[in-house]
């Protein structure tokens, strides 16, 4: 089974660019997840998608952030007009339906995509 | 979520069992307590997570202790590839993950 997928594992923009990351989850699983490690920092939840509505995003640090999750399954993550402290890891994970999963939420992680704002 | 308390930095030989520690004494009665680990610039990885009671599975054992308030996560017999940062969540099941700094675990040879 195909674990999540996210691309680029890598991009490098000019500050002001913009750049959209893709995450394309574990097939069957409705839970999307957002989260992303800046520098030095501790890694943070950035929003939650069942299906293809946004459960939570009070972790989208602000308007210039834009996910979508259309049809509820892959999803992306447009940051526009990238700034330097955007620079960092963004992950995705995905968990299936709490009801199958025993109501326990395991979630599965992306390897993530590099981030740097020059 | 429960605030959670991890060691930043741990040792562990070889081929020994590794312990880790983690404290989380507001834990409310629905939270459960996970833990994740990364491997350098992976992303994180499930091992286990319990309610009660303690839980085994082909990666670790997690001992809660009676009243909730602390958890030691075991690694039986370490190997160099368990050289990971671990992290300790206590949250409910429905809630994001809110990852803390962990405690960084070197195996050595």
């Amino acid at each position: 089974e195909a674990g999540v997928t996210q691309f680029p594992s890598h991009s490098v923009i000019e500050k002001g660019q913009t750049v959209t990351l893709r995450c394309d989850p574990i097939s069957g699983h409705d839970n999307l997840y957002w989260y992303r490690r800046v520098m030095g920092k501790e890694i943070k939840f950035l929003l939650h998608f069942v299906k293809e509505s946004k459960q939570d995003e009070s972790g989208m640090p602000n308007n210039r952030f834009l996910a979508e999750r259309t049809g509820g399954t892959y999803s992306t993550l447009k940051v526009q007009p990238a700034e330097l402290e955007d620079s960092g890891v963004y992950f995705c994970a995905s968990s299936q339906d709490l009801r199958l999963a025993g109501f326990y939420n395991e979630q599965f992680f992306g390897p993530g995509t590099r981030l740097t704002v020059l | 979520d429960a605030k959670t308390t991890q060691p930043p930095s741990m040792d562990c030989a070889e081929g020994r069992a590794a312990n880790l520690p983690c404290n989380h004494s507001t834990i409310s009665g629905n939270e459960y307590v996970y833990w994740y680990r990364q491997i350098h610039s992976q992303g994180p990885q499930y091992i286990i997570h319990g309610l009660k009671n303690n839980e085994t599975n082909e990666m670790a054992s997690l001992i809660i202790t009676e009243d909730r308030k602390s958890s030691t996560l075991i690694l039986p017999h370490a190997t160099l590839r368990d050289t990971a940062v671990y992290y300790c969540i206590a949250q409910s099941a429905t809630r994001q993950l809110t990852f803390g700094s962990g405690t960084q675990l070197t195996v050595l040879p």
